[in-house]
């Protein structure tokens, strides 16, 4: 049984290019997040799925950022014209059932912007 | 906004000492509680979680007690050894909503030196 996988692993990049980051969650998981790791501000959420409802953008800290999940599971993190602030580990997690149940994590993208 | 507050570490003890992570949160309403374990080179774990007051959450020897009164969750643990070394997070998640996106504390990195 796989666990929630991403990649790259790594991934750098120069100011102003856009990047794209992905997702596989747990076959069945219904719920998928993007959280944000980095120095100083510790983990944020970014965005949430859940099935075919509309995602909770809440999280996202500027329209150069988006998210999708196709077929209600793989899901990519896109930063358009990445900024050096955008540098940190990106972090996916998915859930089966109530929304006080584990979140399991994936092992993270970690995105340098030089 | 909710938010969690967590020792800030890093922490360092001898094997078999006793360990007090202290996190203490703010939210309205009834937050559900989580610590989660980042192991060296691995990725985020969930250690115990407690979903109302006085619930005490335990595994792998690890306890905390959801106190409303002092809106805190404190991680402790009797004897610790070399293994628990790793980053743990202290969460919560707000009450209502299906989202159940986590909010976190900033982490608190233990090393146990044997």
């Amino acid at each position: 049984g796989a666990g929630v996988s991403q990649s790259p692993s790594n991934k750098v990049t120069e100011k102003g290019k856009d990047v794209e980051l992905r997702c596989d969650p747990i076959s069945g998981h219904t719920a998928l997040y993007w959280y944000r790791q980095s120095l100083g501000q510790g983990l944020e959420f970014l965005i949430y799925f859940q099935g075919n409802s509309a995602p909770d953008k809440s999280g996202l800290p500027s329209d150069r950022f988006s998210a999708e999940r196709t077929g209600g599971s793989v899901s990519t993190l896109t930063i358009q014209r990445t900024q050096q602030e955008d540098s940190a580990v990106y972090l996916c997690a998915s859930r089966t059932g109530g929304s006080d149940n584990e979140q399991f994590f994936g092992p993270g993208t970690r995105l340098t912007v030089l | 906004g909710d938010s969690v507050t967590q020792m800030e570490g890093p922490v360092t003890l001898s094997e078999e000492a006793f360990l007090t992570i202290n996190c203490t949160y703010t939210a309205t309403g009834y937050p559900s509680l989580f610590w989660y374990v980042q192991y060296p080179g691995e990725g985020l774990q969930l250690l115990l979680k407690a979903t109302k007051a006085d619930d005490k959450g335990s595994n792998k020897g690890f306890e905390a007690t959801y106190r409303k009164e002092t809106t805190s969750f404190h991680l402790e643990k009797g004897s610790v050894q070399v293994s628990d070394s790793a980053v743990y997070f202290c969460a919560l998640k707000g009450y209502g909503g299906s989202q159940g996106n986590l909010i976190f504390g900033k982490g608190t990195k233990l090393s146990v030196k044997p």
